[in-house]
């Protein structure tokens, strides 16, 4: 168990709705990563909050939203979702901001789009 | 930005043999490499890393060599056994804040007993 959480396991939607993912991470930890992975994928950033500050961002689609909270859980939004957002997404979270230092996933949110 | 390569996509070896995963990279600023494994199923966890002032990391039956000059990295898993059956990652970066890591596309890795 690395110590972060993410809800809910599994969600199975329609297409064209939206859908919230939601990550806790490791006690002391203040940066949070989101990744997509799509089926025999890699792992594709999306995006990095670090202490309720967006630091970093990848290909994410501009129907996908994301924020850190003061609490410092974080909060993955996809809205008029497509098939092709059928995926896992998995947060991880890590100490600093500095993406060299270790990243611990959560055990991933699969998201089926039908 | 960066662009990592990963070879081969799968690779099957005997239990007891020696396993080695390779990784080209694109950006010569990337001093950070991660190497994650994903057990069917289960999330990804950091196995080894190595920075580019080093070039070699042990820890007990895995390895990662890094040649800079070349721009390309490499896992090795000697005396394989069958719980290293698993998807394995890449990745590179640089220290820094609004930076990311940049992942290879995965080897599947399965040790036939």
């Amino acid at each position: 168990d690395s110590g972060v959480t993410q809800t809910p396991k599994h969600l199975i939607t329609a297409t064209g709705q939206r859908v919230t993912l939601r990550c806790s991470p490791r006690s002391g930890d203040l940066s949070v990563y989101w990744y997509q992975q799509s089926l025999d994928q890699g792992l594709q950033f999306l995006i990095q909050y670090y202490n309720g500050e967006e630091r970093a961002k990848g290909n994410i689609l501009e129907r996908f939203s994301a924020q850190q909270f003061p609490d410092l859980h974080s909060e993955l939004n996809l809205s008029s979702l497509e098939l092709g957002d059928s995926a896992l997404y998995f947060c991880a979270s890590s100490v600093d901001a500095d993406p060299t230092y270790e990243q611990y996933f959560g055990p991933g949110t699969r998201l089926t789009v039908t | 930005g960066e662009n990592v390569e990963q070879h081969p996509s799968t690779l099957s070896v005997q239990e007891g043999d020696s396993a080695v995963i390779k990784c080209t990279y694109s950006d010569s600023a990337s001093n950070y490499f991660p190497w994650y494994k994903q057990e069917l199923g289960k999330r990804p966890q950091l196995i080894i890393d190595i920075r580019s002032n080093v070039g070699e990391k042990k820890d007990q039956r895995i390895a990662v060599t890094l040649n800079k000059t070349a721009k390309h990295f490499s896992l090795h898993i000697t005396e394989t056994q069958p719980e290293d059956s698993a998807v394995y990652f890449c990745a590179a970066s640089y220290a820094g804040s609004a930076r990311q890591l940049t992942f290879g596309s995965g080897t599947q890795l399965t040790v036939l007993p």
